[in-house]
Formats: C-alpha cells, sequence, structure tokens
C-alpha cells in the first residue's frame, strides 16, 4: 500500500498570504496524484488532478507541481474561503490512499 | 452534468444489516467507476473500494474485503454499499464519488455524504 505523508497537519494563515502543503508518497506515483479540498460540513472538491492540472472552475491561486514522490499544493494570495482540509490522494495503484489532511484556519 | 445524491442518515444497532444508495443523475453514469470512501468524524478519507454499474465490476479495499458488499442497479442508475453486521467502528461518513476515466484516476464529482451512526 502507498503511504502519503502531507505536512503540515494544521497551518494557520492570514489573508494574502501564500500557503504551501506538501504531500510526499511512499513510492514512486508518477504524476498520479489529486488534491482536494474539503469545507466544514461538505464534501470534498476536486482541485488539480494529476499534480499540476487544474480542475474545472477552480480558481487560478491553486496550483500544484510535483512528481515522483514528492509534490506540493500552493495557494497563492488566501482568500477567507478558502478555510478547509486540503487532501492528497494517490490513484497510481491499489489500493488507493489518501493523506492525512491539512487544515487551514484564516487568522 | 453528473450529480451524484445519497440516502439519508442512519442509526443502527451493532449487529444490524445496513444498504445505503448513491444515485447518480445525468448522461453516462453507468460508464463511469464509481468509489466508496469513509471518513470518520472529525478524521481522513479512506477509500473502501470501486464498482463499474454497467456490469458490475467491483474492487475492494484490503481494508474493508469481507466486510462490505458493493453493488448497482444499472436500470436505475444506482450503486449500493450493505454490510450485513454492523460495528460501532462502522460509525462514519460514506462518501459517493464518480472516478474521472477508467478507475485509475480522480474522483468528482462527490455525493453529499450518508452518516451512518451505529450505537446500542
Amino acid at each position: 500500500e502507498i503511504v502519503l505523508s502531507q505536512s503540515p497537519d494544521f497551518q494557520s494563515v492570514t489573508p494574502k498570504e501564500k500557503v504551501t502543503i506538501t504531500c510526499r508518497a511512499s513510492q514512486d506515483i508518477d504524476s498520479n496524484l489529486h488534491w482536494y479540498q474539503q469545507k466544514p460540513g461538505q464534501s470534498p472538491k476536486l482541485l488539480i488532478k494529476y499534480a499540476s492540472q487544474s480542475f474545472s472552475g477552480v480558481p487560478s491561486r491553486f496550483s500544484g507541481s510535483g512528481s515522483g514522490t514528492d509534490f506540493t499544493l500552493t495557494i497563492n494570495s488566501l482568500e477567507p474561503e478558502d478555510a478547509a482540509t486540503y487532501f492528497c490522494h494517490q490513484s497510481n495503484s491499489l489500493p488507493f490512499t489518501f493523506g492525512g489532511g491539512t487544515k487551514v484556519e484564516i487568522k | 452534468e453528473v450529480q451524484l445524491v445519497q440516502s439519508g442518515a442512519e442509526v443502527k444497532k451493532p449487529g444490524q444489516s445496513l444498504k445505503i444508495s448513491c444515485k447518480g443523475s445525468g448522461d453516462g453514469f453507468n460508464k463511469y467507476w464509481i468509489a466508496w470512501v469513509r471518513q470518520v468524524p472529525g478524521k481522513g478519507l479512506e477509500w473502501m473500494g470501486l464498482i463499474y454499474p454497467g456490469d458490475s465490476d467491483t474492487r475492494y479495499s484490503p481494508s474493508f474485503q469481507g466486510q462490505i458488499t458493493l453493488s448497482a442497479d444499472k436500470s436505475i442508475s444506482t450503486v449500493y454499499l450493505r454490510w450485513r453486521s454492523l460495528q460501532a467502528s462502522d460509525t462514519a461518513m460514506y462518501y459517493c464519488a464518480r472516478i474521472g476515466t477508467g478507475y485509475y484516476d480522480w474522483f468528482d464529482p462527490w455525493g453529499q455524504g450518508t452518516l451512518v451512526t451505529v450505537s446500542s
């Protein structure tokens, strides 16, 4: 099973700041890594697919990078509505796995 | 545009059985794999399994194999998640999600979730 290690677990950020979340895979997963945003009381929503491809309708301040084992989700100029938990997910091999999540709080 | 609508919250006792549903609307529901994901309150996401409604082909996570059964009724664009004997540890929110293309792919959209509470 591929383990995804996300960091940090929690981040408190002021609006307009830049946020960087990392996801490290326990083995090479090429670019088969996706990022989701989950707001309290809501279902997860896809932000980035295949490490760096923005999903339809997602604001341009969200971007992803990386391949192999190390991946990054960046939120440029954080908005108050970005308060949420962010998860990475690998679809390289079964069983699919998720990172533990990063909760982003707005100061 | 596909939307997934899940059945309502359930409260069950340990040992009882349960079947929850996920109904798709829009074109092509039966042509995409559907995943089930568990989220214990306040915790992360766990992939449980996936099913292709067109022919009910399934794949299970080793963590859930033998504990759950996935099924589908393509005539009504609906997939199901069933437990024969619930345990308190099954208390969680359960989501269905469409998989992009094939099944080695991203998940979107997601259903609204079904909260299952198992308590004596």
